[in-house]
């Protein structure tokens, strides 16, 4: 049982906006800066979003994330077929005094 | 190019050490924090240690605290993961990653990965 809650699936057809959620508590989103990661088969994790909302050089801005109280969210805009990839959210856990990830979320691009 | 590449995996029995490697190119790790993260087969990401610019201040995840030792060699722009009385959980791809300039916890550069299995 991951620390921050994901669904495990998301899709959507090209040119759609997906959304993908990450709930945590307190001591983990609620006081620490979240960062999203897209991970294609077979590679390693690759940062999409940091600090909540900033994308990192590089990044489309098809991507863009935010942050309310103990949820953060990813929005994927103008799908398309790259897109398809497993999705994690991370952030520092103050109470634990680790680094928290989601589940996952596998998307699908139908 | 600026990449992170890990080395040491392979196969080891229960209960055996291994010592990983992560060598950067193309930067200098010496002034950031570094990480180990895991991934086992089928499993997403998990935790596993932490160490800041100078070696001075580590963390690890409790499932490998007094099992595993992170360390760092500036000089030789490297970072290290001792691991000791390995068990069949541990089995995973170890990846090494750098905090994003100024960040403890924002993985921004990831080396490809190298595989551990603990099997008898």
């Amino acid at each position: 049982q991951s620390v921050l809650t994901q669904p495990p699936s998301a899709s959507g057809t090209p040119g759609q906006r997906v959304t993908i959620s990450c709930s945590g508590s307190n001591s983990n989103v609620g006081s620490s800066s979240v960062c999203w990661y897209q991970q294609l088969p077979g590679t390693a994790p690759k940062l999409l979003i940091n600090k909540n909302d900033l994308r990192p050089s590089g990044v489309p801005d098809r991507f863009s994330g935010s942050k309310s109280g103990t949820s953060a969210s990813l929005a994927i805009g103008g799908l398309r077929s790259e897109d398809e990839a497993d999705y994690y959210c991370a952030a520092w856990d103050g109470s634990l005094s680790k680094l928290v990830f989601g589940g996952g979320t596998k998307l699908t691009v139908l | 190019e600026v990449q992170l590449v890990e080395s040491g995996g392979g196969l080891v029995q229960p209960g055996g050490s291994l010592r990983l490697s992560c060598a950067a190119s193309g930067f200098t790790l010496s002034g950031d924090w570094m990480h180990w993260v895991r991934q086992a087969p089928g499993k997403g990401p998990m935790w596993v240690s932490r160490i800041n610019s100078d070696g001075s201040s580590t963390g690890y995840a409790d499932s490998v605290n007094g099992r595993f030792t992170i360390s760092r060699d500036n000089a030789k722009n490297t970072l290290h993961l001792q691991m000791n009385s390995l068990r069949v959980e541990d089995t995973a791809v170890y990846y090494c990653a750098h905090a994003v300039d100024g960040s403890r916890n924002d993985l921004d550069i990831w080396g490809q990965g190298t595989m551990v299995t603990v099997s008898s």
